[in-house]
């Protein structure tokens, strides 16, 4: 079967470092996808690994172990318009994407 | 620069009623996808096509139609509309390959209510 797992809610401080975790299991694997969406907003796109290790894009990484299943989206000095969810979604060859039930991400002051 | 536009923005049906939401895209991608997205369910995939005359049925298909007859355009179609289909519907599109990745570009979403 596929499915993916994420925590359904998490809580930070502005400024801190906040990690947010993903683990996938899918029929095929061509790279693991995160969104960042706003309420009712559209997701947008935040990063993409296909190998192994760690992407970094500015206050944003996301590392990937494909051995393991797990993935994670790493946030550092938070802003109060970091509070959004966030999805991990797995691409099965580029033609059926699995997402997964989002972390609503909460940026305290 | 539209990206992906989904019309109608809200709609309000009865049940039985039947409607057509349209997607457009102008980045000339090849795949474009609908899903749904429920309350604490995420993102699940309807219907998707990979190519102009193409259509595959994704994770929840049942009570939805949908066409392709221009590459530009992928259309979903509700034939009896029915409460369970309340719902925020996303239309999406991407390129295969490098060095777009398939990277999905979001529309900004249609609000359905059922009544």
């Amino acid at each position: 079967g596929q499915n993916i797992d994420q925590p359904t809610e998490m809580t930070a401080t502005e400024g801190a470092i906040v990690q947010i975790n993903c683990t996938y299991q899918t029929s095929g694997f061509n790279g693991l996808f995160w969104y960042q969406q706003h309420a009712g907003e559209a997701p947008t796109f935040l990063s993409y690994n296909v190998l192994d290790g760690l992407e970094e894009k500015g206050r944003f990484s996301s590392f990937l172990s494909r051995s393991k299943g797990y993935s994670y989206l790493l946030l550092k000095e938070l802003q109060m318009k970091d509070s959004a969810s966030y999805l991990c979604a797995a691409d099965n060859y580029g033609q059926n994407f699995v997402f997964g039930p989002g972390t609503r991400l909460s940026v305290l002051p | 620069n539209a990206g992906v536009t989904q019309t109608p923005k809200f709609r309000v049906l009865k049940t039985g009623q039947s409607m057509t939401l349209l997607c457009a895209q102008d980045m000339n991608h090849e795949y474009m996808y609908w899903y749904r997205q429920d309350p604490g369910m995420g993102l699940r995939l309807i219907h998707y096509s990979v190519g102009e005359g193409t259509t595959a049925k994704g994770e929840v298909p049942d009570g939805y139609n949908v066409s392709r007859l221009k590459k530009q355009n992928f259309l979903l179609g509700l034939e009896s509309a029915a409460p369970s289909q309340t719902s925020v519907y996303f239309c999406a599109s991407s390129s295969p390959g490098h060095p777009a990745k398939n990277i999905q570009y979001f529309g900004a979403g249609t609000r359905l209510s059922v009544l």
